[in-house]
């Protein structure tokens, strides 16, 4: 699987938008980009998912740079809830299972 | 719908002993995998199942193990528990392989003494 490097901490003051990046320099053409985030003591939470172009969901916007090298999770209007560790992982759609891949993540601090 | 069902939550054992955890996945769910996470080596995935037969393993010792059955409920279990394996264990659910939309549990929180 395709690496992928986030930086480890990022602070975001409440009610702006939160922008993490991602890179994933050796992404190839098959792999897409997910992001999960983990809030202390639970499970991670899928987020948003995509292969080239841009999405949006209730949650967050994915951008994804045109040579798909990085990627941006943007959360619109960050709350105090949305502190949390962030993951980018780069895997197959149909790839032999799902057995995700994660690296250290971003730990973001929403301040008020 | 209900979400994923891990039990038990918490629970302490001595090595040596062993544990079983079990997972029960979202209604119509087929994909079953596991995950260790620990405050040294992260998220580390141990294994997937998919319509009972299991279709990837990690890189983790025989001692772990899992299983799943038809109405697709998987349990894992640790044989022979080491101090290391004090860890947050993560069940996963996903409607079909591959999708890479996974829907984690509230894990189970297992301290071996």
């Amino acid at each position: 699987d395709a690496k992928t490097t986030q930086p480890p901490s990022m602070d975001c003051a409440e009610g702006r938008a939160a922008n993490l990046p991602c890179n994933h320099s050796t992404i190839s053409g098959n792999e897409y980009v997910y992001w999960y985030r983990q809030i202390h003591s639970q499970g991670p939470q899928y987020i948003i998912h995509g292969l080239k172009n841009n999405e949006t969901n209730e949650m967050a916007s994915l951008i994804i740079t045109e040579d798909r090298k990085s990627s941006t999770l943007i959360l619109p209007h960050a709350t105090l809830r949305d502190t949390a560790v962030y993951y980018c992982i780069v895997s197959p759609l149909n790839n032999a299972g799902n057995m995700l891949t994660f690296g250290g993540g971003t730990r973001l601090m929403v301040k008020p | 719908k209900a979400g994923v069902t891990q039990t038990p939550r918490y629970l302490i054992k001595t090595r040596g002993q062993q544990v079983t955890l079990s997972c029960s996945p979202i209604s119509g769910h087929r994909s079953v995998s596991w995950y260790q996470q620990t405050p040294g080596q992260g998220l580390q995935f141990l294994f997937e199942y998919f319509s009972e037969t299991q279709r990837n393993k990690g890189n983790f010792p025989g001692r772990f193990s899992g299983r799943q059955f038809s109405n697709s409920r998987s349990e894992m279990n640790v044989s022979t528990l080491e101090l290391g394996d004090s860890a947050l264990y993560l069940c996963a659910s996903s409607e079909r392989a591959g999708g890479g939309e996974l829907f984690f549990g509230e894990g189970s929180r297992l301290t071996v003494l």
